[in-house]
């Protein structure tokens, strides 16, 4: 069954260091999101990119963040200088299409730790 | 603005049913979801409805949608000690692109 994988499962930071979360999202999906879950916390968004470009993005998502799709399979979530307040797990998830956007599968989620 | 709230605990007895209630505020709503997370793993899509869609039933699960409250449930028949876990519901919308806004999950717990 095709997944989403995102590595690494746990990355541990010093703050005001940066960081990159991968992703590879299923191969013939077009529609890519990240979303974070603070500890305890609910499910937030933070992106949706399509087409090389960000298609939305949250408050959370500030300039300190950005997305990269490098090549035909990865997608990467940067966070410039890292703040305690980052510490979450960060959950990649893409669709296929908008018209089957209900249908995004989720990673299993980067557990970042922010020291 | 956009919000997401249910409760956050419900226990019950292995066997019986479960029912997980969820309000949202946001009328453009396009899909509301049900989502499941055990601890230590990601999020599975459990069952999605459509906006203009009352009930939605796959299996064990029925989605009860009623758009004019909007109140949206996940009945679980025969609740199992596998089904313990966080559920999350959630609704998406399309600004631009489509974006998911989650409820903080309720907990269920089964007992044996």
């Amino acid at each position: 069954e095709p997944e989403v994988t995102q590595t690494p499962s746990h990355q541990v930071t010093q703050m005001g260091q940066e960081v990159i979360l991968r992703c590879v999202p299923i191969s013939n999906h077009l529609y890519f999101y990240w979303y974070r879950q603070i500890l305890g916390q609910k499910v937030e968004f933070l992106v949706s990119f399509y087409n090389n470009e960000i298609s939305e993005k949250s408050e959370i998502f500030d300039d300190q963040f950005s997305v990269e799709r490098p090549d035909g399979s990865n997608f990467t979530l940067k966070i410039r200088s890292t703040k305690l307040e980052d510490s979450a797990m960060y959950f990649c998830a893409s669709s296929e299409s908008e018209a089957r956007f209900a249908e995004a599968f989720f990673g299993q989620g980067t557990r970042l730790t922010v020291v | 603005g956009e919000d997401v709230e249910q409760s956050l605990f419900l226990s019950v007895r292995e066997g019986d049913s479960s029912v997980i209630n969820c309000t949202y505020t946001d009328s453009s709503s396009t899909y509301l979801y049900w989502y499941k997370q055990e601890p230590g793993a990601g999020l599975q899509l459990l069952t999605y409805i459509f906006s203009n869609m009352d009930m939605k039933q796959d299996q064990r699960l029925t989605v009860l949608l009623n758009k004019k409250d909007k109140h949206l449930s996940l009945r679980i028949a025969d609740t199992q000690t596998g089904d313990s876990a966080i559920y999350f519901c959630a609704e998406s919308m399309r600004t631009g692109g489509f974006k998911t806004i989650f409820g903080a999950g309720t907990r269920l717990f089964v007992k044996a």
